[in-house]
């Protein structure tokens, strides 16, 4: 039984589109996030959903919509795709949003290249 | 600033032997979590070990055990008995206050491990 899942896994597209990624996880987890990993595969944090609500919105451009439809599942829309959006973009959750020692499980991610 | 730093980008070893991999840390808040995860080529992120702050003992899981030095700021992975499955890029990461609402991760730019026989 996959823990955190995202689709899709690849992602390819011309700038200007809108694409959306989803995620589930089965966890029974009550917190969510999107994390992007560059070219230089340096990881940082953009979103988080505690139970569906907005909890850390990092400087990410607002081209960037995430949306949580319930506590399972976190979806991120990003409009008018450019360049420098290509990227792997992970999900994760972690049970609670406050404990410093709480794990957070990523799944698999997906690796958007944009043309 | 809060930051996490892995100096080494490169780490070569042989099959069986241990390998350290160095992370140190700044933050001045009295309560964080470490954690180190492994990122193999196929791309996910596997969670290894993680230490909270007040911990007084040293995490260990299986043949990853976690050396904390808090007056040095430091959350050194050691790999015993190295495999050649083990070769990746392993990352080190803090849960830290991003908001008054909720935690993140905020990550060091790894180390990758090549493991050979």
């Amino acid at each position: 039984d996959t823990a955190v899942s995202q689709t899709p896994k690849y992602l390819v597209t011309q700038m200007g589109n809108d694409k959306s990624i989803k995620c589930e996880q089965n966890l029974g987890h009550d917190t969510m996030y999107w994390y992007k990993q560059d070219s230089k595969k340096f990881l940082k944090i953009m979103f988080s959903y505690n139970n569906k609500e907005l909890i850390i919105n990092e400087t990410v451009p607002n081209r960037f919509s995430p949306k949580s439809p319930d506590k399972a599942h976190l979806n991120l829309h990003i409009n008018s795709l450019e360049l420098g959006d290509s990227a792997v973009y992970f999900c994760a959750s972690s049970q609670v949003t406050g404990a410093f020692t709480d794990t957070q499980y990523f799944g698999p991610g997906t690796r958007l290249t944009v043309l | 600033a809060q930051k996490i730093t892995q100096t080494q980008p490169g780490m070569f070893v042989q099959e069986k032997e241990a390998v350290t991999l160095d992370c140190t840390y700044d933050t001045s808040d009295p309560s964080y979590g470490l954690f180190w995860y492994k990122q193999p080529s196929s791309g996910e992120m596997i969670f290894l070990i993680y230490q909270g702050s007040y911990d007084q003992q040293n995490a260990t899981e299986g043949r990853y055990s976690l050396n904390f030095q808090k007056a040095r700021k430091s959350a050194n992975l050691v790999i015993s008995a190295s495999q050649l499955g083990d070769s990746a890029m392993y990352f080190c990461a803090m849960r830290v206050l991003a908001n008054q609402a909720g935690t993140a991760l905020i990550f060091g730019k790894g180390t990758t491990l090549s493991v050979s026989s």
